[in-house]
């Protein structure tokens, strides 16, 4: 089973500033999914990545298969980007079938005006 | 219409009870999922449907009964729970033929219960 790693875990900064988290796993992945949870309990889709680098808005992910290893930007960060960012994976596909995703365990961010 | 829609909100239930939660969407998804998320731990799987068939049951107890009756309607029936059941339980769908597809998530029903 896939093992997960997120840093940080926590992470409160000014407005304005750039803000990166970072997203490690330890077994080949068909996808990596960067997932924002606001308090309240609804989960938006951020990217879903299986090679180099999507942009969107002031949000980048990057990712480099090789090394196992995603990173979720945010640039220009603003106190609505206050949540919780999770990544997540999907090793395999079954063939037509569908398989859920392994969760790290969110990067709580605070974005103080 | 890409949403997915969860009803109830909120739902606060005896052990002794029997309830059910609906999941909704209408974006032509042929994989809908169940999660649990217990507050500050990320969600758990719980099912995956697959064109309508249970793929994957992640030994979850009988007490949580997955039904999907068509391609649109997702439920789960709840059946003498445990004060731990309680959490935040979220239904999600993808398309089942991609190779990896984006997932849309619902704004999930808060159980409790007593």
């Amino acid at each position: 089973k896939n093992e997960v790693e997120q840093s940080p875990q926590n992470l409160t900064a000014q407005e304005g500033e750039f803000i990166t988290i970072n997203c490690s796993y330890s077994v080949g992945i068909s996808a990596l999914h960067w997932l924002q949870q606001h308090p309240g309990g609804g989960i938006v889709s951020l990217f879903m990545l299986s090679s180099g680098k999507k942009k969107h808005g002031r949000l980048i992910a990057t990712i480099n298969i090789q090394e196992k290893h995603s990173s979720l930007h945010i640039t220009a960060s603003h106190p609505r980007d206050s949540a919780v960012y999770i990544c997540a994976v999907r090793e395999g596909w079954t063939g037509g079938g569908a398989d859920g995703l392994t969760f790290g365990k969110g990067t709580h961010l605070i974005i103080q005006p | 219409d890409t949403e997915v829609t969860q009803t109830p909100k909120h739902l606060v239930m005896g052990m002794t009870n029997k309830k059910s939660l609906k999941c909704e969407q209408h974006m032509g998804h042929r994989a809908m999922y169940w999660y649990k998320q217990k507050a500050k731990k990320p969600p758990e799987l719980m099912f995956v449907y697959s064109y309508e068939k249970l793929s994957i049951n992640e030994s979850v107890p009988s007490r949580f009964s997955p039904e999907c009756p068509n391609s649109s309607l997702l439920n789960l029936h709840l059946h003498a729970l445990q004060p731990e059941d309680s959490a935040l339980y979220l239904c999600a769908s993808s398309q089942a033929q991609a190779m990896a597809s984006k997932l849309f998530f619902g704004s999930g029903t808060q159980l409790s219960v007593l």
